[in-house]
């Protein structure tokens, strides 16, 4: 089946700017998780959705925000960009996070200028 | 909060040598998972072993877990130039939310 799909791939933006990144699951998972990695801090943890509800939300701003629809497709919308966010932005997917394995996507590359 | 932490930070082995890493974390799982990166790049699933499940295999990988410990182990067998990546674990619980560690940098020399 297919895997999960993020839209765009690779990303520019200006400071100051909003964007909306885009995750679609596989298909028959609930569960999409959003992540944002850096060279400095890593693979950082933003939010969880389950059933169109957030279960989970990570250490960051209310920049950063995101919401899913009836058919578990998510996105995660960044508003008033900054240079810090520049990042790869990745989702994955699982049944239920607690039991089964975590699928990721290949990742959305944010450059903020 | 549930975080994996991966050691060592970096390894470089001899194409054909095994590698090991190691994960350790700090509260009670229901699973722990091992993931691969490649640079830039999604993770990729490599394994997933349960909190009743003392070692598992898949392939050329073998996994450990030691509860008591609270760690795990992650052995690539007959390592191969295309397994040059990072590699990250992922202890899971159902009510805490997940933060991965650093990873283990992987490289192997031709």
């Amino acid at each position: 089946k297919a895997g999960v799909t993020q839209t765009p791939r690779y990303l520019i933006k200006t400071r100051g700017q909003q964007v909306t990144l885009s995750c679609s699951p596989i298909s028959g998972h609930r569960s999409v998780s959003w992540y944002q990695q850096t060279p400095g801090q890593g693979l950082q943890f933003l939010f969880e959705y389950f059933s169109e509800t957030q279960r989970n939300k990570g250490n960051f701003p209310g920049r950063f925000s995101g919401r899913q629809f009836s058919n578990s497709r998510s996105e995660m919308n960044v508003s008033t960009l900054e240079l810090g966010d520049s990042a790869l932005y990745l989702c994955a997917s699982s049944r239920d996070r607690s039991t089964d394995e975590q699928y990721f996507g290949p990742g959305t590359r944010l450059t903020v200028t | 909060s549930q975080q994996g932490e991966e050691d060592p930070q970096a390894l470089s082995i001899q194409e054909g040598e095994n590698a090991t890493m190691n994960c350790s974390y700090k509260t009670s799982i229901n699973n722990l998972q091992w993931y691969r990166q490649n640079s830039g790049r999604g993770l990729v699933h490599l394994i997933l072993i349960r909190s009743n499940e003392r070692e598992k295999h898949s392939g050329r990988l073998r996994v450990t877990l030691d509860t008591s410990k609270k760690s795990s182990s992650l052995l690539i067998t007959a390592s191969r130039a295309a397994d040059t990546a990072s590699y990250f674990c992922a202890p899971w619980n159902r009510d805490d939310k997940i933060i991965f560690g650093k990873g283990t940098r992987l490289h192997i020399l031709p």
